[in-house]
């Protein structure tokens, strides 16, 4: 596709059920950047993936957020036993490599959690 | 680590030009990049700046000066379409960016 994509690009979950957010970065990206955002806040930052490198797991705040990209495209970000507390706008973003200082964002997928 | 302040709003009207300052502190600094963000909408590249000074695109410059860990977004001319929020954003090579916490401007008719 043309830009990065997300989806779902909204997700209503029960309190304690786990969550799949997905991202397909920009073909030929090899930098991926995972961001949560609450209504009207900033961008936190979460993980990050550069090519073959070990990610940067260092934003996750806790043991029930990980994430995943396989074969250096596609990102999925789980979240077990949801909290009310992660409802927010999950956001992914991809750049040409970790040398690029331009990123480019998915429209983000609304995690609501009732 | 690292760390960027922002001004939370700026208010202008149209037609007029606005400043958004940033500040920020880094153990380690690549550049300084600036995006805007409409409500529900995804943020976008507005500019960056590597070195000291300033570069220009269109009615947005950006402000660099990194003796000062200082910078800041210019906006002339300005149009209602450019109420959105808007944040910096600073890098280490190699490493996530770091956001602001976003200055939201409202532009007046």
């Amino acid at each position: 596709g043309a830009g990065v994509s997300q989806s779902p690009s909204n997700k209503v979950t029960e309190k304690g059920k786990d969550v799949e957010l997905r991202c397909d970065p920009i073909s030929g990206h090899t930098a991926l950047y995972w961001y949560r955002q609450s209504l009207g806040q900033g961008l936190e930052f979460l993980i990050y993936f550069q090519g073959n490198s070990a990610p940067d797991k260092s934003g996750l705040p806790s043991d029930r957020f990980s994430a995943e990209r396989t074969g250096g495209s596609v990102s999925t970000l789980t979240i077990q036993r949801t909290q009310q507390e992660d409802s927010a706008v999950y956001l992914c973003a991809s750049s040409l490599s970790d040398s690029f200082n331009e990123a480019f964002f998915g429209q983000g997928t609304r995690l609501t959690v009732v | 680590g690292q760390s960027l302040e922002q001004p939370s709003e700026v208010t202008a009207v149209e037609g007029a030009i606005v400043q958004i300052n940033c500040t920020y502190q880094t153990s380690g600094f690549y550049g300084l990049s600036w995006y805007q963000q409409h409500d529900g909408g995804a943020p976008t590249f507005l500019s960056y700046n590597a070195l000291d000074g300033l570069e220009e695109t269109g009615r947005f410059s950006s402000f660099l000066s990194r003796s000062d860990s200082y910078g800041y977004l210019l906006l002339q001319e300005l149009q209602m379409k450019d109420s959105a929020s808007y944040f910096c954003a600073v890098r280490n090579y190699g490493q996530n960016f770091v956001f602001g916490p976003g200055t939201r401007l409202s532009v007046l008719p």
